[in-house]
């Protein structure tokens, strides 16, 4: 059974850099593309990123300018830092898992983890 | 980027009532590639349908999904008690992945 855990700082500060990691337990990430999507209070889900088990990444242009994506593989980890952060940052965050027919599509979720609540304030 | 309206934005119906829930995308999502997912608060979204229309792992039939083009539509056919809870579509045609901005499905 796959599952997914998100871990770090609850509380950043304006123009501080905001760094989360999800771990993975029940199948290796090596064998999966995973994503980050954050959801702000009442809205609706937004995608962050994506990064395959290659260790590329696509991430979605409206924040690529502040992003970064890695991956652990000894530890069967990944992590997200978002650079100057503001306010509008303030969100849960969720880590899932990919799913979908690469090079024919993009992707669908089908395991995300529990989420991180995130808030941006000094 | 494909933008995702979703209707109506409450849904006030009882336990065993059907449920008809609309996505409209901004372009056409031609081949399909709609996901649904439902949300209780507190907890993530959970999927329940991708393509449009195929069931994920362990989903009840009472969900159904259709649609093609710009209009989709997600049925519950009777809603039971644990239905009561935010829905989401997601469309995967085409990057940046997008979401609705959900419709909330409450207890009359």
């Amino acid at each position: 059974q796959v599952q997914l855990q998100e871990s770090g700082p609850g509380l950043v500060k304006p123009s501080e850099t905001l760094s989360l990691t999800c771990t993975v337990s029940g199948v290796s990430i090596n064998t999966f593309h995973w994503s980050w999507i954050r959801q702000s209070a009442g809205k609706g889900p937004e995608f962050i990123g994506h990064l395959y088990s290659t260790g590329s990444t696509d991430y979605n242009p409206s924040l690529k300018s502040r992003l970064t994506m890695s991956m652990d593989k000894s530890k069967n980890q990944f992590s997200l830092k978002l650079s100057s952060v503001t306010a509008a940052d303030t969100a849960v965050y969720y880590c899932a898992r990919d799913q979908g027919r690469p090079y024919v599509s993009w992707y669908y979720f089908d395991n995300w983890g529990q989420g991180t609540l995130v808030t941006v304030s000094s | 980027e494909i933008v995702l309206t979703q209707s109506p934005g409450t849904l006030s119906l009882s336990p065993g009532e059907r449920a008809t829930l609309s996505c409209r995308a901004s372009q056409s999502v031609s081949s399909g590639y709609i996901a649904w997912y439902q949300q209780k608060p507190g907890q993530a979204p959970r999927l329940l349908i991708h393509g449009a229309s195929s069931r994920a792992t362990g989903i009840p039939d009472r969900f159904s999904g259709s649609g093609s083009g710009t209009d989709f539509t997600l049925t519950i056919s009777r809603l039971d008690p644990e239905d009561f809870a935010v829905y989401y579509c997601q469309q995967y045609e085409s990057s940046p992945e997008t979401f609705g901005q959900g419709t909330k499905v409450e207890i009359k």
